[in-house]
């Protein structure tokens, strides 16, 4: 089992359509969690963290479920710039990260 | 945000040869460095943590003596692979924390023919 599963996707959505990824983990040890993007051939930028309170930042919702070990993200009004690949990662301590296989989303026009 | 650098962003070179990476931190100072690889359409895995002045950690399944890190100074880790092969060809990624969030380097593509 991956440590960090996510579906891979792809998810195909129209412009200005809200989309939601979910994550699990399998560490219950772990110790914080985040979302970054990616995008082709480039490397992986921080989105946001993650809190058991959820958090907000612009069109962009996180939250996060400890006892279930998940963790989500919501986009809303999407825009043709959200294209990329959405990656969960989790920390486990000594700054160690480990990284979904990461979710490709598409806004279409 | 803090600034990672890689050199070089893109390498082929033939089976049996050795390639060196660079990471350098450029306006901060990084105790430790962390080396990812990624082949395609997949995720980012955690090859080793680099530590200034002391020897890296290396994450299981990964040859240490294959994937040299030399972290001599606190603005500078390297990775070399060394006697290269097809199956080596990856994106190879660098990062540095800084205050806990991670920064990464723009990552080098090396291709082996």
């Amino acid at each position: 089992r991956k440590e960090v599963e996510q579906d891979p996707g792809p998810f195909n959505v129209p412009e200005g359509a809200t989309v939601a990824f979910n994550c699990t983990y399998s560490n219950s040890a772990s110790q914080s969690f985040f979302w970054y993007r990616q995008d082709c051939r480039k490397e992986p930028k921080l989105l946001m963290s993650v809190y058991s309170s959820g958090n907000e930042d612009g069109r962009f919702t996180a939250q996060l479920n400890r006892a279930s070990q998940y963790i989500s993200l919501l986009i809303r009004d999407s825009k043709l710039s959200d294209s990329a690949t959405y990656l969960c990662v989790v920390g486990q301590g000594a700054q160690k990260l480990v990284f979904g296989q990461g979710t490709r989303l598409t806004i279409n026009p | 945000g803090a600034v990672v650098s890689q050199h070089p962003s893109r390498v082929i070179c033939k089976s049996g040869t050795s390639v060196k990476i660079e990471c350098r931190s450029l306006d901060f100072q990084a105790t430790t460095m962390f080396w990812y690889r990624q082949f395609p359409k997949q995720s980012l895995m955690l090859m080793a943590t680099s530590n200034e002045g002391s020897k890296a950690t290396y994450e299981q399944g990964v040859e240490k003596d294959k994937f040299l890190i030399n972290h001599a100074s606190l603005t500078l880790s390297t990775l070399t692979v060394t006697s290269a092969h097809p199956e080596d060809s990856s994106f190879y990624i660098c990062s540095a924390t800084v205050e806990y969030e991670q920064y990464f380097g723009p990552g080098t593509r090396l291709t082996v023919t």
